[in-house]
């Protein structure tokens, strides 16, 4: 079956810019998480929803990232204002319910900021 | 702070032998620890979850054992194949929805 999608795979921004990363989660996946992975680290948690509301946003490094989940499925993490530091490996993982362990992973968006 | 570690960066093993990776962390108390699989320019894959309360988990030719005394974790591929070359994660797993805590992920690479 279809895993999880995410788009662009690869982005290359202007620092300043403005941009948009997509994540269509495993259908009838109700949790969606956000993560960030840099060279050589593991991946760094950013938000996590359930449903359509964000149950744990903690771990967004400030104002400038913010992420939506409208209709509980497809979700956007955006970020404003980039810079060169927001340069990265964005993943984006789904898990079946709330009381299921295992995320399953996209492939990622590869965001450089130049 | 919380801090989790594997151990080595890099690890290089012959064909066929036993591949044993370790997880460390301190000042965490998670009631399960997961280990993922990733593969270069491609997201980590779930392998094994283990439980607080189990010692040992094995899936086909992994082990996972979780010692919540000395807070480790042992990774262990059994008649390892040059097809287990990829970065093996482990994350730390609270109860409820608090977020996996990753470490850094350690580098196996299986000489035939």
């Amino acid at each position: 079956g279809a895993g999880v999608s995410q788009t662009p795979s690869n982005k290359v921004t202007e620092k300043g810019k403005y941009v948009e990363l997509r994540c269509d989660p495993i259908s009838g996946h109700t949790a969606l998480y956000w993560y960030r992975q840099s060279l050589g680290q593991g991946p760094e948690f950013l938000i996590y929803f359930q449903g359509t509301g964000a149950a744990d946003d903690s771990g967004l490094p400030n104002d400038r990232f913010f992420a939506v989940r409208p209709e509980g499925s497809v979700s956007t993490l955006k970020i404003q204002r980039t810079e060169r530091g927001d340069s990265a490996v964005y993943l984006c993982a789904s898990s079946p319910h709330q009381g299921a362990r295992e995320q399953y992973f996209g492939p990622g968006t590869r965001l450089t900021v130049t | 702070s919380q801090k989790i570690e594997q151990n080595s960066e890099a690890l290089n093993i012959q064909e066929g032998k036993t591949a044993t990776l370790t997880c460390n962390y301190t000042n965490y108390s998670p009631a399960y620890l997961q280990w993922y699989r990733q593969d270069p320019g491609r997201g980590p894959v779930f392998l094994l979850l283990i439980r607080e309360n189990e010692k040992e988990k094995r899936k086909e030719r992994l082990k996972v054992t979780f010692d919540t005394t000395l807070k480790q974790s042992l990774f262990h591929i059994t008649a390892s194949q040059p097809a287990d070359s990829a970065t093996y994660l482990c994350a730390l797993d609270n109860e409820g929805n608090t977020p996996l805590v990753f470490g850094k992920g350690t580098r196996l690479s299986v000489i035939a």
